[in-house]
């Protein structure tokens, strides 16, 4: 069990908007930036957001990250085929002395 | 862009260890830290550890405590991660990640919880197996 919490699946049709959640506590989302990562099957992840909203250069601005309190969303607007992968919350937790990662999302777009 | 080249697919015995290694091409980890990841056959992504070269320190999960050492050789531009005592639950694909820097404060720099993973290499599958 992952200590970030995230739902197994998302899913949405081309164009919508969707928001994937991570859930956490003080001791990690509360006091420290989150993270994103997009995964393609076969492929390394990708940071797709860093420091609970920013986005590196190069990933379009349809991905946002948000952050309140002990949980974070992200949320992908104009939704393409080409976002299907799996996406991952990452953080940093004082409790366990560690990085911990969301057991992550797969994203479907129907 | 700095590109990591992690050394190629392992098989090994249970109970054998492996070490794997990430060199960055195009670019240094001086002012970076580096970090270990596993995904396991079907699963999500697993923290190992990480560490920060220019100080030499390491912090590794609790799971791995123990069983993994990560080193690094500034003047090679590469980092290693060794796994020991292997078991079948160790087969995955490990992953060596080039960590950033979360801001600009140079008195948090030797904290590791002060980096965030980057750069990502294509990773390393280790198949455990008798």
């Amino acid at each position: 069990q992952s200590v970030l919490t995230q739902p197994p699946s998302a899913s949405g049709t081309p164009g919508q908007r969707v928001t994937i959640s991570c859930s956490g506590r003080t001791s990690n989302i509360g006091s420290y930036y989150v993270y994103w990562y997009q995964q393609f099957p076969g492929t390394a992840p990708k940071l797709l957001i860093f420091r609970d909203n920013q986005r590196p250069s190069g990933v379009p601005d349809r991905f946002s990250g948000s952050k309140s309190g002990t949980s974070a969303s992200l949320a992908i607007s104009g939704l393409r085929s080409e976002d299907e992968a799996d996406y991952y919350c990452a953080t940093w937790d004082d409790s366990l002395s560690g990085r911990v990662f969301g057991g992550g999302t797969k994203l479907t777009v129907l | 862009q700095v590109q990591l080249v992690q050394s190629g697919a392992e098989v090994k015995k249970p109970g054998s260890a492996v070490k794997v290694s990430c060199q960055a091409s195009g670019g240094t980890f001086n002012s970076y830290a580096v970090t270990w990841v596993r995904q396991a056959p079907g699963q999500g992504l697993e923290w190992m550890g990480g560490i920060i070269p220019i100080f030499g320190s390491t912090n590794y999960a609790q799971k791995f405590q123990g069983r993994v050492t990560i080193t690094a050789d500034e003047s090679a531009n590469t980092a290693y991660m060794e796994l020991s005592s292997l078991s079948s639950e160790d087969t995955g694909v490990y992953y060596c990640v080039r960590d950033t820097r979360a801001g600009p404060e140079l008195e948090r720099i030797h904290l590791y919880s002060y980096y965030y993973m980057d750069v990502w290499g294509k990773g390393t599958t280790v198949t455990v197996s008798s």
